[in-house]
């Protein structure tokens, strides 16, 4: 079965720090790769995400993630984090071409991440 | 655009009864709906998928006849948590996929917490 690691589960960090969380899954065939972030009290919205083309992808607030197909990982980054970035932050992996998985999100356990002014 | 409301938000319950949590999409048409569960602390695990018309495609370990989900309309999907019980306690997040099989991006309601005495 697929899985999704994210390295991290509990960031802590300054205003203007740069920020980057991990994120590796198990999958070997072809993948549709996102980011989403829940802010306190919140939904899920879309941070950004990776069908194909450009492995650098850049998304909303500042975010990117790179797409490293060799080492099965989708690493989100951001050079100089904010107070209003203090969420949780979930990458979400689906991968196609299995019939079991297609069409389905298997997500990471989260990050907590803590913007301290 | 994209955006995906739930109701209720809150749900208390006594056990035994049946609840019923509505998934709306409000300004695009959902071909395929998921229904996901997310417990304190931890990632979002899928329940069901269903599409528009079909009957709901549930994941492994997860009762059908308890957790009864309609997709009757574009824009609308039903899960009813049958004779709920204080371990069905828990977050329940919609998601919605404009396209056929979740390919596309999926958008996330705010959730429905389920409490049950």
């Amino acid at each position: 079965a697929q899985s999704v690691s994210q390295h991290n589960h509990h960031v802590i960090l300054s205003e203007a720090a740069s920020l980057e969380l991990g994120c590796n899954y198990s999958y070997g065939g072809t993948v549709n790769l996102f980011w989403y972030v829940q802010y306190p009290g919140q939904h899920l919205q879309l941070l950004l995400k990776y069908f194909s083309g450009d492995p650098l992808v850049k998304g909303i607030k500042g975010f990117e993630a790179e797409f490293i197909k060799s080492k099965f990982s989708f690493n989100l980054r951001k050079p100089s984090v904010q107070w209003s970035d203090t969420a949780e932050y979930f990458c979400a992996v689906n991968a196609l071409g299995t019939t079991d998985s297609w069409g389905k999100l298997q997500f990471g356990a989260g990050t907590q991440v803590v913007v301290t002014p | 655009g994209a955006v995906v409301s739930q109701h209720p938000s809150r749900v208390i319950c006594k056990s035994g009864t049946s609840v019923k949590i509505e998934c709306r999409s409000l300004d695009f048409q959902a071909t395929t709906m998921f229904w996901y569960r997310q417990f304190p602390k931890q990632s979002l695990m899928l329940m069901a998928t269903s599409n528009e018309g079909s009957k709901a495609t549930y994941e492994q370990g997860v009762e059908k006849d308890k957790f009864l989900i309609n997709h009757a309309s574009l824009t609308l999907s039903t899960l009813t948590v049958t004779s709920a019980h204080p371990e069905d306690s828990s977050f329940y997040i919609c998601s919605a996929s404009r396209l056929a099989g979740g390919l596309d991006t999926q958008y996330f309601g705010p959730g429905t917490r389920l409490t049950v005495l």
